[in-house]
């Protein structure tokens, strides 16, 4: 079985400033990752993924997201921010071996502040 | 392609009733999951299908939870005999899978259940 735990419930920044979400799992069988954003009233969409090869993946908004094996973690990160993403994000972890249910992670809220 | 559709969008219920959500997924998409979504919680898994065949249904779901795919296409979530704590949004999601990928939901809107 797969868990996923995202260290920061809410996370509260300035327009321009960095950013970075932070991830870890558990698993005992090799992982794909996700991230997915929910803008405010709206669905759940795919941010990016990372399913073999390259560990760092990137998304057509300027996030990026490092898959880092010993330190089990897929932390999102961004160098600037802008007001429109503000969201919920969630980390997300599916084995590889069964590649069907996806495990959540409880989300993490990012504000950005003008 | 419209995306994942699910109706409908808002349910209300009285406790005992039974209630029926659909899915209609992308169609070239041959997975297709339900989740279940309370507040300040990430979704929760609880069933999901390749084609038609029901390949794992999580083992918090209760015998009240019905989930049927047939001929591969739309997909129903029945709850029967509803419960407070069934209030949630339930989601539905679709993807491609090939080779044991997952490569990665679409999700649909959502269905949110208030059962009082």
């Amino acid at each position: 079985a797969q868990s996923v735990t995202q260290l920061d419930s809410q996370v509260p920044v300035f327009e321009e400033a960095p950013v970075e979400l932070r991830c870890n799992y558990s698993s005992s069988v090799s992982v794909y990752l996700f991230w997915y954003v929910q803008y405010p009233n709206q669905g759940l969409q795919l941010l990016l993924k990372y399913l073999s090869g390259s560990t760092l993946v990137e998304s057509i908004n300027g996030f990026e997201a490092e898959f880092n094996k010993s330190q089990t973690s897929f932390h999102l990160r961004k160098p600037s921010v802008h007001i429109s993403d503000t969201a919920e994000y969630f980390c997300a972890v599916s084995a590889n071996t069964n590649a069907g249910k996806s495990t959540f992670g409880d989300g993490t809220t990012l504000t950005v502040k003008p | 392609d419209t995306g994942v559709s699910q109706d409908p969008r808002h349910k209300i219920t009285k406790r005992g009733q039974n209630v029926t959500f659909r899915c209609d997924p992308i169609s070239e998409h041959n997975r297709l999951y339900w989740y279940r979504q309370t507040l300040g919680q990430g979704p929760e898994f609880l069933t999901y299908f390749q084609n038609e065949a029901q390949l794992e249904k999580s083992r918090l779901l209760s015998d009240r939870f019905s989930a049927e795919r047939p001929k591969g296409s739309f997909s129903t979530l029945e709850i029967q005999r509803t419960e407070q704590g069934d209030s949630a949004m339930y989601l539905c999601a679709s993807s491609f899978a090939g080779r044991g990928n997952n490569y990665g939901y679409t999700f649909g809107s959502g269905t949110r259940l208030t059962v009082v």
